[in-house]
């Protein structure tokens, strides 16, 4: 059974205070890992997509990196509109590509 | 401006009192989904389609249906809602292959 294993569950950050989220996954033949942006009353926003392990991709102060079981989320020098919750996704290949979500990382920047 | 719509965004209602939630996107994307999402177990597929007049279920499809007679729209029906549906909704579309690239603004039911 396909597996999406967020951490931590909330994280507390002082403004400018780098860190990570981390997102372990267990997915036969992935196809695919991708990161969203949850705020409250709202859907999740599309924010990354990582195919193969050794992949980056960066956006403003965020970046996203891939490895063959886990992917992290970097946040340098975060700023309070970062606070959310943040999602990743595992999509296994197939002819429908089956996905699975994690239960996400709820961060809170403090000015 | 691409956009996924809900509606409602809240509803109460009660046991057994069929109720639709209409989803519509204006991207054209072929693929559409209906996730619920719950506290500590994520997102949820319920349905998906990959087309017009092509639905299958998702991981969790029991107590729901869907149809998808045009491109843009996809409701979601529940026939005879139980207190174990009260949840969070979110209709989502994409271009191709089965991962939301665009969710709508979430449906909060609470069946009583």
């Amino acid at each position: 059974e396909d597996q999406v294993t967020q951490s931590p569950e909330a994280l507390r950050l002082q403004e400018g205070e780098s860190s990570s989220l981390n997102c372990s996954y267990t997915v036969s033949g992935l196809r695919g890992l991708f990161w969203y942006r949850q705020d409250p009353g709202k859907g999740p926003e599309f924010l990354f997509t990582l195919y193969s392990a050794g992949e980056e991709k960066e956006k403003e102060r965020l970046k996203a990196t891939l490895t063959k079981k886990e992917s992290f989320l970097h946040i340098t020098a975060p700023k309070p509109e970062d606070s959310a919750t943040y999602l990743c996704a595992a999509v296994r290949s197939g002819g429908y590509q089956k996905v699975t979500f994690g239960t996400g990382t709820k961060l809170q920047v403090i000015p | 401006e691409a956009q996924v719509t809900q509606n409602p965004r809240y509803l109460i209602t009660v046991t057994g009192k069929k109720l639709t939630v209409t989803c519509s996107q204006n991207m054209n994307h072929e693929y559409m989904s209906w996730y619920r999402q719950d506290p500590g177990l994520g997102l949820r597929q319920i349905y998906y389609s990959m087309n017009v007049e092509v639905t299958d279920k998702g991981d969790v499809p029991e107590g729901y249906k869907v149809s998808r007679k045009e491109k843009r729209n996809f409701p979601l029906i529940l026939e005879s809602p139980s207190p174990n549906q009260t949840s969070l909704y979110f209709c989502a579309s994409s271009l191709s292959g089965g991962v939301p690239q665009h969710f709508g603004d979430g449906t909060r039911l609470s069946i009583l």
